[in-house]
């Protein structure tokens, strides 16, 4: 068990929806980052906060957003789905950036 | 755009056998690797780690390589196990102007058989 937990594990939802994906970060990280896996595919960076401010963004669409609560969860909102939406979803935390990083399980986006 | 690569996607070895599972960097300014192992259904686990003051770590049945002239890292694992099964990914702490983030390959698939 590596601390970071995300909810829900499964979802399936339909084009056009929106969804939110929860991550808990292990305790005292305040960087959390959030990955895009695709079938057979590496991990995409999307987006890293550190302590409620966004540090860093990689190939997030305008129609993904996150953020950082004052309480460090973070949450990563889809809106408009489309069927290539549809992958595994992580998110993973550290003490800083340029530390080692700990994944969560991943949420399984099924888009329909 | 910049990222980092793999040689291999798949790799094949034997029980006992020891494997080495390359990765090619291109950011030259990147200051901080890690090596994952991600098993089917799972998230990324954390192996070990490197900073580009070392050229050499070692762990338990691991150890890293990290050759900055060539832009080249290396996991070594020894007595490669059934358990090792699973897919490799380096992953690079990359900054720039948009700021700090951990960029991944695209991995390498191990296959160990007994």
């Amino acid at each position: 068990d590596s601390g970071v937990t995300q909810t829900p594990k499964h979802l399936i939802t339909a084009t056009g929806q929106r969804v939110t994906l929860r991550c808990s970060p292990r305790s005292g990280d305040l960087s959390v980052y959030w990955y895009q896996q695709s079938l057979d595919q590496g991990l995409q960076f999307l987006i890293q906060y550190y302590n409620g401010e966004e540090r860093a963004k990689g190939n997030i669409l305008e129609r993904f957003s996150a953020q950082q609560f004052p309480d460090l969860h973070s949450e990563l909102n889809l809106s408009s789905l489309e069927l290539g939406d549809s992958a595994l979803y992580f998110c993973a935390s550290s003490v800083a950036a340029g530390t080692e990083a700990f994944f969560g399980q991943g949420t399984r986006l099924t888009v329909v | 755009g910049e990222s980092v690569g793999l040689h291999l996607p798949t790799l094949s070895v034997q029980e006992g056998d020891n494997s080495i599972i390359n990765c090619a960097y291109s950011n030259s300014a990147s200051d901080y690797f890690i090596w994952y192992k991600q098993e089917s259904g799972k998230g990324p686990q954390f192996i070990i780690d490197i900073r580009s003051n070392m050229d050499k770590r070692q762990g338990q049945r691991v150890t890293v390589l990290l050759n900055k002239t060539v832009k080249h890292l290396s996991l070594q694992i020894a007595a490669t196990q059934p358990g090792d099964s699973a897919v490799y990914f380096c992953a690079e702490n990359w900054d720039n102007q948009a700021g700090t983030a951990l960029i991944f390959g695209k991995g390498t698939t191990l296959s160990v058989s007994s």
